[in-house]
């Protein structure tokens, strides 16, 4: 259980063109859903959360306007990288978060999708 | 923001070494994840403990949550090649929505 998929994996696109990359739960419903960015050999660094049925929450100096983010349902969340330049690339990993007791809650995450802006 | 400092950063040892990597902060959490990454891949989750002094043994695989809540060690028995990876922590804070991630450990098993 717990398995959340991203498309594409990989995608090449020129500067200026926009890519939309899909997360979904395939066995869970997720009503929120996170983008993290990672750089080689770093850690994650959340872009943003996405609650479905309303706005996403964008971390401080992430663009809202360059990285639009869609929750449509509750297995589904989209993220849309508009104008791509070069400084876009890079690997991005959505995670669907579960419910748990205690406070506790888990992420699961997609296997990722690397954009290459050239 | 809730800052998650890892060390060792890097480590390479020979298969069958043991090994610990260690997660501390100065903020509390309600529970703590760690997870595992291949390059290319996204991250896979091994354990979360939820409880200060809790320990989960997976196979050779040894997590304990400080009395505190402030910090995690992960301890490895006889490593193998295939646990080669990126380790990471992750807290979450109480009422918060996310997760915080740990700067991560980046580790090397030779055969």
């Amino acid at each position: 259980g717990a398995v959340v998929s991203q498309h594409p994996s990989r995608v090449i696109c020129k500067s200026g063109t926009s890519v939309k990359i899909e997360c979904r739960s395939l066995d869970f419903q997720a009503t929120t859903m996170f983008w993290y960015r990672q750089f080689p050999k770093q850690s994650l660094m959340l872009m943003a959360t996405s609650n479905e049925g309303s706005k996403a929450t964008y971390e401080q100096g992430v663009e809202k306007d360059k990285f639009l983010i869609n929750h449509a349902s509750l297995t589904l969340s989209t993220l849309t990288v508009t104008s791509a330049h070069p400084e876009d690339s890079s690997f991005y990993i959505c995670s669907a978060r579960t419910g748990g007791g205690w406070g506790a809650y888990e992420q699961y995450f997609g296997p990722g999708t690397r954009l290459t802006v050239t | 923001t809730q800052l998650l400092e890892q060390s060792p950063q890097f480590l390479s040892i020979q298969e069958g070494e043991n090994l610990t990597v260690y997660c501390n902060s100065s903020s509390v959490f309600s529970s703590l994840q760690w997870y595992r990454q291949e390059p290319g891949e996204g991250p896979v989750l091994l354990v979360t403990v939820v409880t200060g002094g809790e320990v989960k043994k997976l196979k050779r695989l040894t997590f304990q949550f400080g009395d505190a809540r402030k910090d995690s060690s992960l301890h490895i028995t006889a490593a193998q090649t295939g646990d080669t990876g990126l380790y990471l922590c992750a807290g979450g804070g109480t009422g918060a929505n996310n997760l915080f991630f740990g700067t991560g450990t980046r580790l090397t098993v030779i055969p």
